[in-house]
């Protein structure tokens, strides 16, 4: 079955880049998916991207993915003290469109 | 504005206790889950529902049972509760052979004591 690792923790300078890293074992998800976990929150979807793509760009975010090595990013440029949160990224395995989470990557900005 | 809900946001139980939480959505999902959240441990699928009165138990599904009567509405169920079933649940609904993603409900934290 699918597993999906992330590193747990990321700390950046408030208007830093934040890359957070994801590399997933399933390569059939149709899409690969980023949501985030804001404190005493559920999860929002925040970005996804369609499997046969290689990059996608939304505002500030931007998700890579090399299917070669089977690695998704996170970007977030200018991050801000509102981006502080827990990221998952997640891909489908099996049936019953289950999704498989990662860890979570908990970012942490500061002044 | 398409909604999971849960019914609470924070619950405390004693050890023993039986304990429902409760998660309905208004997006015509065919499928439901249960995930509970703990820190390090990412979240874990407890059971989950492909369709009304059918259930599939998930990857720690001991201790938990689960009861889908209605297309919209997905409860867990603690027979007895314990200390180590404190946590942080998170139901989730999604449409059956589209991968949209899933849409959370926003979490019932629940401390047994």
């Amino acid at each position: 079955g699918e597993d999906v690792e992330q590193s747990l923790f990321l700390s950046v300078r408030e208007g830093d880049s934040s890359v957070i890293n994801c590399t997933y074992t399933d390569s059939s998800s149709t899409y690969l998916y980023w949501y985030k976990q804001e404190p005493g929150a559920g999860l929002q979807l925040l970005t996804y991207i369609f499997s046969n793509m290689d990059m996608k760009q939304d505002q500030r975010l931007t998700v890579l993915l090399n299917k070669k090595d089977k690695h998704l990013s996170l970007r977030i440029a200018d991050t801000q003290t509102g981006d502080s949160a827990i990221y998952f990224c997640a891909g489908f395995s099996g049936g019953y469109n289950k999704l498989i989470f990662g860890a979570g990557t908990r970012l942490a900005v500061h002044p | 504005d398409v909604k999971v809900t849960q019914s609470s946001r924070y619950l405390v139980k004693r050890t023993g206790e039986k304990v429902f939480l409760e998660c309905v959505q208004d997006m015509d999902h065919e499928n439901m889950f249960w995930y509970r959240q703990d820190p390090g441990l990412g979240l874990r699928l407890i059971y989950f529902s492909y369709d009304v009165k059918m259930k599939e138990k998930g990857d720690i599904p001991e201790g938990y049972s689960v009861s889908r009567e209605k297309k919209e509405r997905f409860s867990l169920i603690l027979e007895s509760a314990s200390t180590n079933q404190t946590s942080m649940y998170l139901c989730a609904s999604s449409y059956q052979g589209k991968d949209y993603g899933y849409t959370f409900g926003s979490g019932t934290r629940l401390t047994v004591v």
